[in-house]
């Protein structure tokens, strides 16, 4: 069965210090991957996502995400974090099996701290 | 920049109610989808929806549910009789193409069934 794992429920980091959001995927042939924000009272927001080329792709806001096909995982970065990062962030995937449905994981709150 | 939109924010309803909430998506968007979030647990696809017609439907998607675009610009998702179990927040997507695009999403109706 296909599914998506975000490891870790919460993820607390200093301000200007980097950041790691963890994803690991399981999914049949090669993946197409997504990483997504979600503000309070807000929906889902896009931030960046993998679908073929060079294993480090760029998104919004100045977040970067490695896709490694060997450990199956597609980890979200910043180099030096902002108060205003903080938010639940989720990966999704969508396997070769649908060009529709994505397939979430749990989501991990992140808390940036003064 | 174009978004999504949903109504109500909030609805709340009786069980063996019907329902119906309501999307617009973004206008040049092809592709609409339905996910829902029951609370503490993952974002599920529900349904797709391309050239009038269903793409694609989970499990979830049983006869208690339809979708519609009756006119150019709504897409909604009905639930005929909403039981306890329907309560989630229900979001609303839309994307130029598949499989390799992004979904943009709208900010949710929460459905509160009593």
């Amino acid at each position: 069965a296909q599914s998506v794992a975000q490891p870790e429920d919460q993820v607390n980091v200093a301000e200007g210090n980097p950041l790691t959001v963890k994803c690991t995927y399981s999914v049949s042939g090669n993946p197409y991957l997504f990483w997504y924000v979600q503000y309070p009272n807000r929906g889902l927001q896009f931030l960046l996502k993998y679908i073929t080329g060079d294993n480090l792709v760029k998104g919004s806001y100045g977040f970067e995400a490695e896709f490694n096909k060997s450990q199956t995982s597609f980890h979200l970065k910043k180099p030096s974090a902002l108060v205003s990062d903080s938010a639940l962030y989720f990966c999704a995937v969508r396997g070769m099996d649908s060009n529709y449905q994505l397939i979430w994981g749990a989501g991990t709150k992140l808390i940036i701290k003064p | 920049e174009p978004e999504v939109t949903q109504t109500p924010s909030h609805q709340v309803t009786q069980m063996g109610q019907e329902v119906i909430l309501r999307c617009v998506p973004i206008s040049n968007h092809l592709y609409f989808y339905w996910y829902r979030q029951i609370l503490g647990q993952k974002v599920e696809f529900l349904v797709s929806f391309y050239n009038n017609e269903i793409s694609e439907k989970s499990e979830i998607f049983d006869d208690q549910f339809s979708v519609e675009r009756p006119d150019g610009s709504n897409f909604t998702l009905k639930i005929r009789s909403t039981k306890l179990e329907d309560s989630a927040m229900y979001f609303c997507a839309s994307s130029e193409g598949v499989p390799v695009y992004e979904q943009y999403f709208g900010p949710g109706t929460r459905l509160t069934v009593t």
